[in-house]
Formats: C-alpha cells, structure tokens, sequence
C-alpha cells in the first residue's frame, strides 16, 4: 500500500534562517505532489505542484521553493525564513486522472 | 479558476442531533468534489468523494453528502453526532480537463464542527 512520510513534526527557526522540510512517497510511481499551507482559519493554501521530476508549479508568489530531485521525493526550501512563514505545512500525493489526494502528517514550522 | 466555500467557519451542535456542513463550488468546467475531515495537529483524511454517477455518496464514520450540479452544492450531512466527529472539515474540489488530467486540490476554508455534550 502507498504511504507519504513528511518531517519534521514541528520545528522553530529563527527568521533569516534556512529551511527544507522533506516528503516522500511509497508504494507508487510517478504521483503528483503538492505542498500547502495552511494558517490558522485561513483554510489550505496551494504553494507548489508537480507531476514528474524536476517539474514544479508554483501557485502563489511567496520567499519559498519546492524541488522534486527523485520520483518520490519533494522539498519545500526557503533561503531566508520571514515570520510570515510560520503555519502549518502539507504533503500530499494523488495519482493520474481523478483520484484524492493523500497527506502527510503535517509539519508545524514557527519563524521567531 | 475554481473557488469553494464554506459558509460556516464553526457549527455547534449538540451529540447525537443531526448536522449539515454547507460547501459550495464555482468552476467553468466540471469539477470533482471531497470532503475531509482534520484532527488537532494532524494531515487531512478522506471522508467521501464524488467523482461521478449517484449523487448521494457515502462516506467513513456514517458521514454522507449530495452534490447537486443546478445549486454547485456538495453539502455534508451526519445523522447522529458524537463528541468525537469534532474536527475541522475541509470540502474541496479538482478540475477535470478534456484531455483525462486534474489539477490539484482547491479547498474551502474549513469548518470547525464542535460537538456539544
């Protein structure tokens, strides 16, 4: 059966600081990633999207970026922390055509 | 572009009284629909999905929800709640192309239902 790992849980990073949260998917190929954000009682937001390797959308302007150097395999790296990065950030996978998506557990990020 | 809404951010009800969570879609093109359910600090699970023929889908833990195309509704319904359907509850929908592809997800807000003893 597919499986999508995601980490850290949670992490605190001062602004300015670096980041890369790392997903991976098993028992698949090809998926479509996704990350999102989502901040408290804003919903999901959409931030990057990719259907292959090396393929990535990206939804919203913003200080961060996403990497899909293997099949399974999807980073969201930002150069600089900004405190506007803190919220709660989402993996997921789906398959071709009309499938769910599946998520991750979630890492919680705060920028102090 | 697609949009959903979610015209409440938190619905209180009391345990075993029946709940509706209203979802509602706009899109140019056809659309599927999914509900998810979210416990506190954690990933998104599938309650149901409408991808195409009944329009009244079933769905885990006795949750149930109707798309009606003429009012662009996906409307979630649970007869009888427990103290442990409290959660947020996402509706979401995925464009369909001509060419067989989908993009990815576009959620509502959420609601926060919460479950009165």
């Amino acid at each position: 059966s597919q499986t999508i790992h995601q980490w850290p849980a949670t992490l605190v990073q001062p602004v300015g600081s670096p980041l890369s949260l790392e997903c991976t998917v098993e028992g698949t190929s090809n998926p479509n990633l996704y990350w999102y954000r989502q901040a408290a009682g804003r919903g999901l937001q959409l931030l990057f999207y990719s259907v292959g390797i090396g393929q990535i959308s990206s939804e919203v302007p913003q200080n961060l970026s996403a990497s899909r150097p293997q099949d399974r395999q999807f980073i969201l790296s930002s150069k600089k922390l900004l405190l506007s990065d803190s919220g709660f950030y989402l993996c997921a996978w789906s398959g071709p055509g009309a499938g769910e998506a599946f998520f991750g557990q979630g890492t919680r990020l705060t920028v102090v | 572009a697609q949009s959903v809404t979610q015209l409440d951010s938190q619905v209180p009800v009391f345990e075993e009284a029946p709940v509706e969570l209203r979802c509602n879609y706009s899109s140019s093109v056809s659309v599927y629909l999914f509900w998810y359910v979210q416990y506190p600090n954690q990933g998104l699970q599938l309650l149901l999905k409408y991808l195409s023929g009944s329009t009244l889908v079933k769905g885990i833990n006795g949750f149930e929800a109707e798309f009606n195309k003429s009012q662009t509704s996906f409307h979630l319904r649970k007869p009888s709640v427990h103290i442990s359907d409290t959660a947020e509850y996402f509706c979401a929908v995925r464009t369909m192309y001509s060419g067989g592809g989908a993009d990815g997800l576009t959620f509502g807000k959420g609601t926060h239902l919460i479950i009165q003893p």
